[in-house]
């Protein structure tokens, strides 16, 4: 059973902002959202995780809702390079890393 | 900092024999797992090991399948008498501390072919 709810694709222009939603309704006080992105025939690549409080680095942000009940990841400024699948994971204890079905993210030049 | 090695990235093998995929993990990182693509489908989580220790194979094949992280050297995932279903990308990570708070970084694969 999924623990989170994301679109199956998005679309962007290149160099606008995407915001990716993500829902996980179910989410545990201790649960940490993950997001890590695949790049065609490449490995997963990390991209940035958080608790409760929004994050930033260099590759993106992360706004959590104050309920936590739903978490978007917001690439500032989409480039052909950031075309990908895009996963949202909630990851308690040891828990290891399940990939959904993710969100495919298409950048238009 | 070199990132996760994983070799050898292309591996052929006929059905019946052994194949062994080597990872070394990040400088400083001592948890490593292991994931399986099959082709057009997604990523599989197969098995999550801290030096020397398996913390949880839930992911693994039953038989045939096994992995090791010794104390000195790379982890080794090793897959005996290898079928043409065994033929996928296994990605290899690893993170410096416990999965829930710690980011995973992946290796760039060994793509296995069972001919």
């Amino acid at each position: 059973d999924a623990k989170t709810t994301q679109p199956n694709s998005m679309e962007s222009n290149e160099e606008e902002p995407v915001h990716l939603p993500c829902n996980h309704s179910t989410i545990s006080g201790t649960d940490y959202i993950h997001w890590y992105r695949q790049l065609p025939s490449q490995g997963p690549e990390y991209v940035i995780h958080g608790l409760t409080s929004n994050v930033n680095n260099r590759m993106a942000s992360l706004a959590i809702a104050e309920d936590r009940k739903s978490s978007t990841l917001i690439l500032h400024r989409a480039t052909l390079r950031d075309a990908a699948v895009y996963y949202c994971i909630l990851l308690s204890g040891n828990t290891p890393l399940v990939f959904g079905k993710g969100t495919r993210l298409s950048v238009i030049a | 900092n070199a990132g996760v090695m994983q070799n050898p990235r292309h591996l052929v093998r006929r059905r019946g024999q052994e194949a062994r995929l080597r990872c070394s993990p990040m400088k400083g990182h001592s948890h490593v797992y292991w994931y399986r693509q099959l082709p057009e489908e997604g990523l599989k989580f197969m098995v999550y090991l801290q030096k020397e220790n398996i913390i949880d194979e839930s992911g693994m094949p039953k038989e045939r399948f096994s992995a090791e992280f010794p104390k000195e050297g790379p982890s080794i995932l090793r897959i005996q008498q290898v079928v043409r279903g065994d033929s996928a990308a296994y990605f290899c990570a690893s993170s410096r501390g416990q999965p829930r708070v710690y980011e995973q970084y992946f290796g760039p694969g060994t793509r296995l072919t069972v001919t």
